[in-house]
């Protein structure tokens, strides 16, 4: 199966700040890769797919990058509301879906 | 819009079957276009795909589960559903239902969730 590892596990940045998170895949993955928000007590928010695409609705300060084995997941400034657990996941047709162990992003 | 709602028994005793539905509404699963699937994620931890289901009735399981998972669908009721077997303690988790928009692989739409926990 194809395993999947985020880094940080955890970060603390102020409100404004830049925040990136990376993935990585244990094979290639193409741009099979998204990301997902979850907020405590709540089920997961898909927020980027295939990689690079900004699901309907959400804001722009969310992006990714990547294709592969390495991706990027950036919120560009950091808002009280981004507080929460990122995960990503990636898809393979054969062998199905994964997902990352996720990074926990709070307020410093 | 579409939504999706699970339920199910929150408490299963050790070695019986854990069965969940999950209801969609606003849209129809007999429309085609998506998969459906169950995902669960383990008190504080992380999140595991258990596997999906198309309108037409096929599946794919997560192999590590697949010998104990079935999911089925009843398109006449709007519902697809996950029977787990022989669980344990293990298998205590929050359970979702969700929609995959293809070909991403991505989960657009989830259910709030439920609890199961299983103890005699």
């Amino acid at each position: 199966d194809i395993q999947m590892t985020q880094s940080p596990s955890s970060l603390s940045a102020s409100v404004g700040d830049r925040v990136t998170i990376t993935c990585q895949a244990s094979q290639d993955i193409s741009n099979y890769l998204n990301w997902y928000q979850q907020k405590p007590g709540k089920a997961p928010k898909l927020l980027i797919y295939d990689a690079s695409n900004l699901e309907t609705g959400v804001p722009s300060r969310f992006s990714g990058s990547g294709s592969g084995t390495d991706f990027t997941f950036t919120i560009s400034s950091l808002q009280p509301e981004d507080i929460a657990t990122y995960y990503c996941q990636q898809y393979d047709n054969l062998l199905g879906f994964t997902f990352g162990p996720g990074t926990k992003v709070d307020i410093k | 819009q579409v939504q999706l709602q699970e339920s199910g028994p929150g408490l299963v005793k050790p070695s019986q079957t854990l069965s969940l539905t999950c209801t969609v509404s606003g849209g129809s699963i007999s429309s085609g276009g998506y998969y459906w699937s169950w995902i669960r994620q383990h008190p504080g931890k992380g999140l595991e795909w258990i596997g999906y289901i198309y309108y037409s009735g096929s599946t794919y399981y997560n192999p590590s589960l697949k010998s104990r998972v079935t999911i089925s669908v009843d398109t006449s009721k709007n519902q697809f559903s996950l029977k787990l077997s022989s669980v344990t303690a293990a298998d205590t988790a929050v359970y979702y239902c969700a929609r995959d928009k293809p070909p991403y692989g991505a989960f657009d739409i989830w259910g709030q969730g439920t609890m199961v926990t299983v103890s005699s």
